[in-house]
């Protein structure tokens, strides 16, 4: 099956740098890459996707990209601010197979 | 107008009992789904349905049952309870398989002592 690897699992940034995390996938079959983000206590919410056509996507400060030879993926977030801090994950989908990454939690210092 | 919601959000209960947790959705999506969310936070696929017929059954203990009266509900009940099921639950939903966003529920926070 599917195996989804993500880093860094924890990210401390100063509020404006940007945060980078990565994720690697293992089948080739993938073929939908989205992002969620959970706050404390919180259900995931979807921030961005990419599905395996395209190789970057961007919304506002947030932005995707895709290598579907080297079989990964990145998101990334440009000027940060504090409520930017939760936990990412990233997915990898084949069918209605969604394997998660094991999360990264994100901290933006003010 | 709650897009998934889940019944009950906690739910404390002895080691051996047997217990239900709700899920709907008012999306008019096709395709739902459970995960367990463990203490460390990791994210994983229980069991997905798509127009009530089970797609996705991962390796999940024959104690944990999905059931699906209608497009719009996905229930999982759980037989003689153990404290490793101690989790969050969270049941999701989107439009149809594979490349569609998931909406998921509140999460159902299940303490088993």
């Amino acid at each position: 099956g599917e195996n989804v690897e993500q880093h860094p699992s924890t990210l401390s940034v100063q509020e404006g740098d940007s945060a980078v995390i990565k994720c690697t996938y293992s089948d080739s079959a993938s073929n939908y890459f989205p992002w969620y983000k959970q706050e404390l206590g919180k259900r995931p919410q979807l921030i961005i996707d990419i599905r395996s056509n395209v190789g970057e996507k961007k919304d506002q400060r947030i932005a995707v990209t895709l290598n579907k030879t080297a079989k990964h993926f990145s998101l990334h977030i440009t000027e940060t601010q504090p409520e930017d801090s939760a936990v990412y994950f990233c997915a990898a989908s084949i069918m209605s197979q969604f394997y998660f990454g094991t999360g990264t939690s994100l901290t933006v210092i003010p | 107008d709650t897009a998934v919601s889940q019944t009950p959000k906690y739910l404390v209960t002895q080691m051996g009992n047997d217990k239900s947790i709700k899920c709907e959705q008012n999306l008019g999506h096709d395709t739902m789904y459970w995960y367990k969310q463990d203490s460390k936070k990791f994210l994983k696929i229980m069991f997905s349905y798509n127009n009530k017929e089970l797609i996705i059954n991962e390796t999940v203990p024959n104690r944990f049952s999905p059931k699906s009266p209608d497009k719009a509900h996905l229930n999982l009940h759980i037989n003689s309870l153990e404290l490793g099921d101690s989790a969050v639950y969270f049941c999701a939903s989107s439009l149809g398989q594979g490349i569609y966003e998931q909406f998921f529920g509140p999460g159902t926070r299940l303490t088993v002592l």
